[in-house]
């Protein structure tokens, strides 16, 4: 199976500051169709996950533009331009190119 | 509006059996592969499951193949998840998500399983 490693694993950020969680995989994630199959989710305190981001830099509907995700092949970022109070959690990358999908152990930002 | 709603959990004791099920709506439900989820307690998210729109393809982690089996009846909107030989490692909240692996726009609200003596 494909590892995927985050980090870092805890993030505190003050408020209006940027934040930057990165993801590596064991392996490339470009599919056989030339895609990338790499998706970041977001999980609130007492929620269900929530996709952001969809291929390395797709931002789902309705998802703020502060969120922006970026790399190629094994190595990706999630970035948050201006952190806000809502943005507490944690944060998941899923690569979906290999069977099966895998997902990273979680980023927990908290606000400083 | 789409909504996923799960149901069907609970605490059944190691070796039993519990069948998950999760009500769609606002969606074609018939075009759409559907997926499983987990998530142990206070832990990261685990792969379960998907299913083809027709039900003819389903796909399943290695841990759980064998005692698990997908399924969906398109007519009721529903997708189930029939969980059979459960282990204390299947503890999680259950979560159904639209779409296969590629997909993931929607989640239910999970349902808990606990799987204790």
């Amino acid at each position: 199976d494909v590892v995927m490693t985050q980090s870092p694993l805890s993030l505190p950020v003050t408020l209006g500051q940027p934040a930057s969680i990165s993801c590596r995989s064991s392996q490339s994630l470009v599919y056989s169709d030339g895609n990338t199959y790499l998706n970041w989710f977001q999980q609130r305190p007492g929620q269900s996950p929530r996709r952001l981001i969809y291929k390395v830099s797709n931002r789902d509907s309705g998802v703020p533009d502060r969120f922006s995700g970026s790399g190629s092949g094994t190595d990706f970022t999630l970035k948050i331009s201006r952190v806000e109070a809502e943005d507490v959690g944690v944060y998941y990358c899923m690569e979906a190119t290999h069977w099966p999908p895998t997902f990273g152990q979680g980023t927990r930002l908290e606000i400083k | 509006e789409v909504q996923l709603v799960e149901s069907g959990g609970g605490l059944v004791q190691p070796g039993g059996s519990l069948r998950l099920s999760c009500a769609a709506s606002g969606f074609t439900f018939s075009d759409y592969w559907m997926s499983w989820v987990r998530q142990a307690p206070g832990k990261g998210l685990e792969w379960v499951a998907n299913i083809k729109p027709g039900g003819s393809e389903k796909s399943y982690v290695d841990s759980v193949k064998g005692r698990f089996t997908i399924s969906r009846d398109n007519a009721k909107n529903s997708l189930y998840l029939q969980m059979n030989s459960l282990r204390v490692d299947d503890t999680a909240v259950y979560y159904c998500w639209r779409g296969s692996a590629w997909g993931g726009d929607y989640w239910g609200q999970g349902t808990l399983v606990s799987v204790s003596s």
